[in-house]
């Protein structure tokens, strides 16, 4: 079975402050690491995945094997990330569709 | 279809009513998937289409649940009989198929909102 972790529901910053949102996973196969995004009014949508190792919006985050972590950062929060941000995990390895297991989310409020 | 389409938006039904919410994924998508996010429960996953096939049901709560696809397209999520704690927002994504190196990433419709009185 598969797990995400996200340990803070809630996470305050002010605007320019570096910002980091805690993910951790249990999986026993290859995982897929994403990071999806909700700001208010939208869709849920995809922010980034670990295997394209790219930067969007500022945000990057590395998958640690050891750690099983997959945090994500950004070094310098802007009002505009204010938003509720997903953990989610799926197998990889099985070709065609996997489901995604999400974690709780943390919600993320830049302050000015 | 500019993105995943769901309708109704919101949904209000007395107990024991049963409901239908649909799904139209991005053309050309193949897999389909249904979510489902509730107060307390965060999202959860219910059941995965490849094709018209659904290879994965494992995450359909009850036996009142149901779902089908229909020309690799529309998909309609039927809840029988419905009882309180249905009521939360269902989800559905798409995205074409992955490989086994790569999943592909999953887009979000805006989902409907389901309140059971």
């Amino acid at each position: 079975a598969q797990r995400v972790t996200q340990p803070e529901k809630l996470l305050s910053v002010f605007k320019g402050a570096p910002v980091e949102l805690k993910c951790n996973y249990s999986y026993s196969g290859s995982p897929e690491l994403f990071w999806y995004v909700q700001y208010s009014r939208q869709r849920l949508q995809l922010l980034l995945r670990h295997i394209s190792r790219e930067s969007i919006k500022g945000f990057t985050a590395d998958l640690n094997k050891g750690e099983t972590s997959f945090h994500l950062k950004k070094p310098f929060a802007q009002e505009e990330d204010s938003a509720m941000y997903y953990c989610a995990l799926s197998p990889l390895g099985r070709g065609g569709g996997n489901k995604l297991t999400f974690g709780t989310g943390t919600q993320l409020k830049v302050e000015l | 279809g500019a993105g995943v389409s769901q309708s109704p938006s919101n949904k209000v039904t007395e107990k024991g009513k049963d409901v239908e919410l649909r799904c139209d994924p991005i053309s050309g998508h193949t897999a389909l998937y249904w979510y489902r996010q509730s107060l307390g429960q965060g999202l959860e996953f219910l059941i995965y289409f490849q094709g018209n096939s659904a290879p994965d049901k494992s995450g359909l709560p009850s036996d009142r649940f149901s779902a089908e696809r229909t020309g690799g397209s529309v998909s309609t999520l039927t809840i029988q009989r419905t009882q309180q704690e249905d009521s939360a927002v269902y989800l559905c994504a798409s995205s074409f198929s992955g490989t086994p190196y790569s999943n592909q990433p999953q887009h979000f419709g805006d989902g409907t909102r389901l309140s059971i009185l």
